[in-house]
């Protein structure tokens, strides 16, 4: 089975912060990964798919990269509202199987 | 909008059963395959169950083969989770989300989200 993790667990910067997360995958996921973002009490919310789309209505400062095992979520300057929870996640379909990172914490500093 | 709504979490008793719903509208959820996906207390996100579109393909996470069903009533418009022999692990919330794509039996990812129902199991 293919495992996610991610660094840092949690972070901590200033409003106006470049922040970087990053998600490695144990073998070669391509580019079927996607980011989610949760806020504290909130369902998750769909913000990237295939490591770098962002998802429509979703603001520009996010973005992501990546493809293989290595890949990047990127906030280019954080805003108080970004406050949560930051999950990648790969897609698999043979067969049909879906694995979460276990997240990244994102606070204000 | 696209609107999902889950009911039918509880107490439970170890080893007794448990059915959710949800309620999808604002999309045509016939066209959508569907997931349940859960959270347990101060964890992070597991996934459960996909269904595809008209429910003829289903899969499961290890976790839960064998003791959860997935199924949907597209004449409904709702998605279900049969949960039986339910254990202490199996305590979460768990959410309903609809695919983000429209494919058939090939899924993407959860798209949208409802806003979770509560299942804890305990004597």
């Amino acid at each position: 089975d293919i495992q996610m993790t991610q660094s840092p667990s949690s972070l901590s910067a200033s409003v106006g912060d470049r922040v970087t997360i990053t998600c490695q995958a144990s073998q070669d996921i391509s580019n079927y990964l996607n980011w989610y973002q949760q806020k504290p009490g909130k369902a998750p919310k769909f913000l990237i798919y295939d490591a770098s789309n962002l998802e429509t209505g979703v603001p520009s400062r996010f973005s992501g990269s990546g493809s293989g095992t290595h890949f990047t979520f990127t906030i280019s300057s954080l805003q108080p509202e970004d406050i949560a929870t930051y999950y990648c996640q790969h897609y698999d379909n043979l067969p049909p199987r879906f694995t979460f990172g276990p997240g990244t914490k994102v606070d204000i500093k | 909008q696209v609107q999902l709504v889950e009911s039918g979490g509880g107490v439970v008793q170890p080893g007794r059963s448990l059915r959710l719903s949800c309620a999808a509208s604002g999309f045509t959820f016939s066209n959508y395959g569907m997931h349940w996906v859960r959270q347990a207390p101060g964890k992070g996100l597991e996934w459960v169950a996909v269904i595809s579109y008209d429910g003829s393909n289903k899969y499961y996470a290890d976790s839960v083969k064998g003791r959860f069903t997935i199924s949907r009533d597209n004449s409904k418009n709702t998605l279900y989770l049969q949960m039986n022999t339910l254990r202490g692990e199996d305590t979460a919330v768990y959410y309903c989300a609809k695919d983000s794509s429209s494919s058939v039996d090939y899924y993407y990812g959860m798209g949208v989200w409802g806003q979770g129902t509560t299942v804890t199991v305990s004597s």
